[in-house]
C-alpha cells in the first residue's frame, strides 16, 4: 500500500520561506522511473503542478515558480522536502504530495498515481 | 496557470451519460502527450481516474471512460450515479509551459 503524507506549518507570514515535508511509504525513490513531487490548489481554484524530483535526482519545476522553489529527497528517510521562498498571500493553498510511477510502456507523459491528503497553508501577517 | 480548458460544469440525471471535454493545443495534447483524469470530492485530495487517455486504475468502475483525438480529450461517465458528483480535472504535459499542466476543472452535478 502506497501512502504519502504532508507536514509543515499551517500559517506563514508574507516574505517568509515555506518548508513542506512529504513522508511516504510503499515506494522508493531509488527505484527506476519513480518521482515524488508537489501540486497545490488555492481555495476554490484549480490544481497547479509545482515540482518533481526523480529517482536519478533530476528535478523539474513549474516555470512560473522556478526561481522560488527548491526540492530535495532523503532516500534513507523516504522523504521529499519542498521549499518556497518569499511567500505571498496568493500562495495560500492546499499543498499535495504526489507520486508518479515509471511511465515505461504506458505512454507519453507522466501521471500522478498517488496523492497525499493535502495540507492547507495560509499566508497572512 | 491552467492551459487545458474544461467546461466549468456539466449535469445529468441518474443513469444518463455525461461527457467532459479537455481542450489543449499543439504544445500539449496535440503534441502527442497523453491525457489523464482525476476525480476530487469536496475536502478531499484528487484521485487518479483515467491514465494514458483511456486506462482505468484498479478499482475504478468501468462506467468511466476516456478518449483523445487531436488537441482534445474527453471523459465520459455512463450510467451517472449520485456518488459521481465531484470535480474532475484533466492533466497532460506541455513542451512550452512546463512539464505538467492541469485543466480548469469541471464540476459534475447529478440532478
Amino acid at each position: 500500500q502506497i501512502t504519502l503524507k504532508e507536514s509543515g506549518p499551517t500559517l506563514v507570514k508574507p516574505t517568509q520561506t515555506l518548508t513542506l515535508t512529504c513522508s511516504f511509504s510503499g515506494i522508493s525513490l531509488t527505484t527506476y522511473g519513480v518521482g515524488v513531487g508537489w501540486v497545490r490548489q488555492p481555495p476554490g481554484k484549480a490544481l497547479e503542478w509545482l515540482a518533481l524530483i526523480y529517482w536519478d535526482d533530476d528535478q523539474r519545476f513549474s516555470p512560473s515558480l522556478r526561481s522560488r522553489l527548491t526540492i530535495a529527497k532523503d532516500t534513507s528517510k523516504n522523504q521529499v522536502v519542498l521549499t518556497l521562498t518569499n511567500i505571498d498571500p496568493v500562495d495560500t493553498a492546499t499543498y499535495y504530495c504526489i507520486h508518479t510511477p515509471d511511465p515505461t510502456g504506458v505512454g507519453l507523459g507522466r501521471y500522478f498515481h498517488h496523492w497525499g491528503q493535502g495540507t492547507l497553508v495560509t499566508v497572512s501577517s | 496557470q491552467s492551459v487545458l480548458t474544461q467546461p466549468p460544469s456539466v449535469s445529468g440525471a441518474p443513469g444518463q451519460r455525461v461527457t467532459i471535454s479537455c481542450t489543449g493545443n499543439s504544445s500539449n495534447i496535440g503534441a502527442g502527450y497523453d491525457v489523464h483524469w482525476y476525480q476530487q470530492f469536496p475536502g478531499a485530495g484528487p484521485k487518479l481516474l483515467i491514465y494514458a487517455n483511456k486506462n482505468r486504475p484498479s478499482g475504478v468502475p468501468d462506467r468511466f471512460s476516456g478518449s483523445k483525438s487531436g488537441t482534445s480529450a474527453s471523459l465520459a461517465i455512463t450510467g451517472l450515479q449520485a456518488e459521481d458528483e465531484a470535480d474532475y480535472y484533466c492533466q497532460s504535459c506541455d513542451i512550452s509551459l512546463g512539464d505538467y499542466v492541469f485543466g480548469t476543472g469541471t464540476k459534475v452535478t447529478v440532478l
